[in-house]
């Protein structure tokens, strides 16, 4: 299982928004609905932020968005705020109840 | 409030033998698949295998796979990981994270903090 392709890192201003991409195969990403989304802040777990593509978990602010487009997911943060500076993972499920994990992308926000 | 709290992690000899525990609160343990997901140390995620809600089946990544055990004791709120033929690339942070159902289809909606497992002489 090779690792899904996202940008190493991202940038954007307070109330901005910016878009995180996750590029897989038609084996995973362009197979499955099950694309999920992870925020990890430094030393610290991660955290579902979004699941099924679009699902957000309760408590999950609507500025995260997700969608997916063939073989590609993206992440969409609106409103961008200070503490959404973090690093972000997708995941998706790879057949034979496996997973397999993005490279990760470092949002700064500037 | 969901707690997993992780432990046994901690320097190991390459060829040596590690059991990592999970123990699980705040939810009814028994209903959900439990995953162990790792972190090499500045790295990205990689999820290492998988156990559904009632023992079975169990699941793993591919470089894992017999060497790697999971288990999980439902009487306990308890979930393990036997890590024997460590070698240097399982260096990680080893987390145990909660499935949102009961197969391993469901993605993973509570992490742990994590427990550190160097392999090193």
């Amino acid at each position: 299982q090779s690792a899904l392709t996202q940008p190493r890192s991202v940038s954007g201003s307070p109330g901005q928004s910016v878009t995180i991409s996750c590029t897989g195969t038609s084996s995973d990403v362009g197979s499955y609905n099950y694309i999920s989304w992870y925020q990890q802040h430094p030393g610290k777990a991660p955290k579902l932020m979004v699941y099924a593509v679009s699902q957000r978990p309760s408590g999950v602010p609507d500025r995260f968005s997700g969608s997916k487009s063939g073989n590609t997911a993206s992440l969409t943060i609106s409103g961008l705020q200070a503490d959404d500076e973090a690093d972000y993972y997708c995941c998706s499920y790879a057949g034979s109840s496996t997973w397999v994990f993005g490279g990760g992308t470092k949002l700064t926000v500037l | 409030e969901v707690q997993l709290v992780e432990s046994g992690g901690g320097l190991v000899q390459p060829g040596g033998s590690l059991r990592l525990s999970c123990a699980a609160s705040g939810f009814t343990f028994s209903s959900h698949a439990m995953t162990w997901v790792r972190q090499s140390p500045g790295k990205g995620l990689e999820w290492v295998s998988c156990l559904a809600a009632g023992g079975v089946p169990t699941y793993y990544t591919d470089s894992v796979k017999g060497r790697f055990t999971i288990s999980r004791d439902n009487s306990k709120n308890t979930l393990y990981l036997q890590m024997n033929a460590l070698r240097a690339e399982d260096t990680a942070v080893y987390y145990c994270a909660k499935g949102l159902s009961g197969s391993c289809f469901a993605p993973f909606d509570y992490w742990g903090q994590g427990t550190l497992v160097p392999v090193s002489s």
